[in-house]
């Protein structure tokens, strides 16, 4: 079945250590998003691509970078995650046809210690 | 900027009743998409229903349908004979037209449903 894939699921680092979290598709979607959600809130943006075009939203700190190697695949990377990036992050995808659904990824929980 | 929002933070009905979860909206677009999705507890997000602006028909899904309300900026949610499966956080999001490309989606905060045996 066509889907979005996030590895790992549950992921733990240390206050400052960098990580990578991981997403893959086989929808073959132009369009991928990253979402931060922290507990029982709604997903926030962080990041989106357009093909290869990067659009970070502006509210989005700097600790967070993103890489897309090619179409299938999106990293996310915090680069000295603190005690606040505990979240949960979903990968999404879409096409680019106007008004067309987002598909969302498992997610990847993040817990800094 | 667009804002979504869902009013109800927390819901629960009884099995085989019908809910109705309220969301509304601003913007000045004329032009748009919205949602709603279905978080379920430690599972991920799927679509429930969409409905596009341009259409006055309200969009249906088995047991989901909605009441768009154009003029209102309202996009509420009707769960027909509630299954416990059906437990979940649900979310209303909204989505502005672009000719090229897609946009994000704008989230409301959530409303979590409990469907009661």
């Amino acid at each position: 079945d066509a889907m979005v894939i996030q590895n790992p699921r549950y992921q733990v680092t240390q206050f400052g250590k960098p990580v990578t979290l991981s997403c893959s598709q086989t929808l073959n979607h132009n369009v991928m998003y990253w979402y931060q959600q922290k507990s029982s809130q709604a997903p926030k943006l962080l990041f989106h691509y357009y093909d290869k075009d990067f659009n970070n939203e502006a509210d989005t700190p700097d600790n967070f970078q993103s890489r897309r190697p090619n179409t299938s695949f999106c990293f996310l990377d915090i680069r000295s995650p603190g005690l606040g990036d505990a979240a949960m992050y979903l990968c999404a995808t879409s096409s680019t046809l106007p008004g067309e659904t987002q598909y969302f990824g498992p997610g990847t929980r993040l817990l800094v210690l | 900027a667009q804002t979504v929002t869902q009013s109800q933070p927390e819901m629960s009905v009884q099995e085989a009743e019908t809910v109705t979860l309220s969301c509304t909206y601003d913007t000045s677009e004329s032009n748009y998409y919205l949602f709603w999705y279905k978080q379920p507890p430690s599972r991920q997000m799927i679509l429930v229903i969409r409905q596009e602006a341009y259409k006055q028909q309200n969009a249906t899904e088995n047991r989901f349908s909605v009441n768009f309300q154009k003029a209102a900026k309202s996009f509420s949610l009707k769960i027909s004979d509630s299954q416990l499966g059906d437990t979940a956080m649900y979310f209303c999001a909204f989505m502005k037209h672009a000719n090229s490309g897609n946009t994000p989606l704008v989230f409301g905060k959530g409303t979590r449903l409990s469907v009661i045996a």
